[in-house]
């Protein structure tokens, strides 16, 4: 039984070009939370998805930053016109039902984002 | 708001010694869960632990147990006999409905 799944580990882009990041949830998951790691930091919430809703978006930058979770396929969190700010690890958890405490988020291995 | 401190921001033990990392968080919520995670130098996000609130006792784990002190909000890791693989950052979380609450972790180093 596959994890969650991320892809790329590591990206690569230049000041203004778009980042998209990729999340598989666990077979059976059907929620997803994408978190941001800065360096020497913890984690902090972004945004919380369903299939083809967004339930909690409330810690994703408003401008630049958009995420989907489509009735097919992976979630995308995507970062326009990428700053050097942006430079973090970005990762992906799901879950398998609405959030309850009995139910613990499993995690990706992350998404390593560089802006030259 | 919800907050979760880590105090330790580095520890290092030798290996087989007994090491316990502190944490401390405060919430409104009346049941939440606690969490303590792994993250190694792959970078993986590991949950090593967790405990429910409202349960007394305290989970264990093989060579990972808490102090869960409820009135006291802390909620610390020890890690028993420690080993070489359990280098890695350690960071502590608290569920806030469907967010994890996270500190700022402690860096731990078991030197052979």
């Amino acid at each position: 039984n596959a994890g969650v799944m991320q892809n790329p580990r590591h990206l690569v882009r230049r000041r203004g070009q778009e980042a998209r990041l990729r999340c598989s949830p666990m077979k059976g998951h059907s929620h997803v939370y994408w978190y941001r790691q800065l360096p020497e930091e913890g984690l902090k919430f972004m945004v919380y998805l369903q299939k083809e809703n967004i339930i909690d978006e409330s810690g994703m930058p408003k401008e630049r930053f958009s995420a989907e979770f489509p009735k097919e396929g992976p979630s995308i969190l995507r970062i326009q016109q990428v700053v050097r700010g942006d430079s973090a690890a970005y990762f992906c958890a799901s879950s398998p039902r609405g959030w309850s405490s009995n139910q613990p988020q499993h995690f990706g291995d992350g998404t390593r984002l560089s802006i030259l | 708001a919800q907050t979760v401190t880590q105090s330790q921001p580095e520890m290092s033990v030798q290996e087989a010694e007994t090491v316990t990392l502190s944490c401390t968080y405060d919430t409104s919520e009346s049941n939440y869960y606690l969490f303590w995670y792994k993250q190694p130098p792959s970078r993986q996000m590991i949950l090593v632990i967790r405990q429910e609130a409202y349960k007394q006792q305290n989970a264990t784990e093989n060579r990972f147990s808490v102090n869960f002190q409820k009135a006291a909000k802390s909620f610390s890791l020890k890690i028993s006999d420690s080993q070489l693989g359990d280098t890695a950052m350690y960071f502590c979380a608290c569920d806030s409905n469907y967010q994890l609450i996270w500190g700022a972790g402690t860096k731990l180093i078991i030197k052979p």
